[in-house]
């Protein structure tokens, strides 16, 4: 059972609106992430966080933001949604120091029409 | 950055079979840890079995073990007497020192499994 939350499960919104992906974690993790994983399934390092008040840009560029306010909170914001963004994002958070685990949030389907 | 690759798109394996799925990645580290994942439809990422760069024993997970080949960078996976439930996606994962030690995935292998 995963004690990482993504919430809305499926979006579709149309272009030019403004949306928040929701990620929670129940788990006390410093250090999150979000990934944008594309149709043909390959996952890119859009945004993590290394703990409150830390967010930094990944290895793909995006042109969402993100931040973290609270340790448990993650949520990703597009001011403007393009069609281009449609996308499947999925959160993951890891504890610094443990078995070195990540735990995976289940995705948010997002389809810009 | 290191570079995971999975050369092989596709795979299939019959019921009770073996399979194993290939992945190589690129680092100049010398410690670093390796991850299979699993994703099956659903989307949920499931950890399938981790090993850490310093041991030199294969990591093992009741029918999943690894073969790990530190010096030619190579971290295959071997699915032992395939499930139906074994169909899904494998992404193999390096974790970098890099980007808050963020997961670094290959393009993923899909595994067709048949009765």
């Amino acid at each position: 059972e995963a004690d990482i939350y993504q919430t809305p499960r499926y979006l579709v919104i149309g272009t030019g609106k403004k949306i928040t992906l929701e990620c929670s974690q129940t788990m006390g993790h410093d250090k999150m992430y979000w990934y944008q994983q594309d149709p043909g399934m390959e996952l890119h390092l859009i945004h993590y966080s290394y703990g409150v008040n830390s967010t930094e840009k990944g290895d793909l560029s995006s042109e969402s933001t993100v931040s973290r306010i609270r340790t448990e909170h993650f949520p990703l914001t597009l001011e403007s949604a393009r069609p281009s963004h449609t996308s499947q994002y999925l959160c993951a958070s890891r504890q610094s120091g443990g078995n070195y685990g990540y735990t995976f949030g289940s995705g948010t389907r997002l389809t810009v029409v | 950055a290191q570079t995971v690759t999975q050369s092989q798109p596709e795979m299939s394996v019959q019921e009770a079979e073996t399979v194993t799925l290939s992945c190589t990645y690129d680092t100049s580290e010398s410690d670093y840890y390796l991850f299979w994942y699993k994703q099956p439809p659903s989307r949920q990422m499931i950890l399938v079995i981790r090993q850490e760069a310093y041991k030199q024993q294969n990591a093992t997970e009741n029918r999943f073990s690894v073969n790990f080949q530190k010096a030619a960078k190579s971290f295959s996976l071997k699915i032992s007497d395939s499930q139906l439930g074994d169909a899904a996606m494998y992404f193999c994962a390096y974790r970098s020192a890099d980007s808050g030690y963020a997961l670094n995935f290959g393009k993923g292998t899909s595994l067709l499994v048949t009765p």
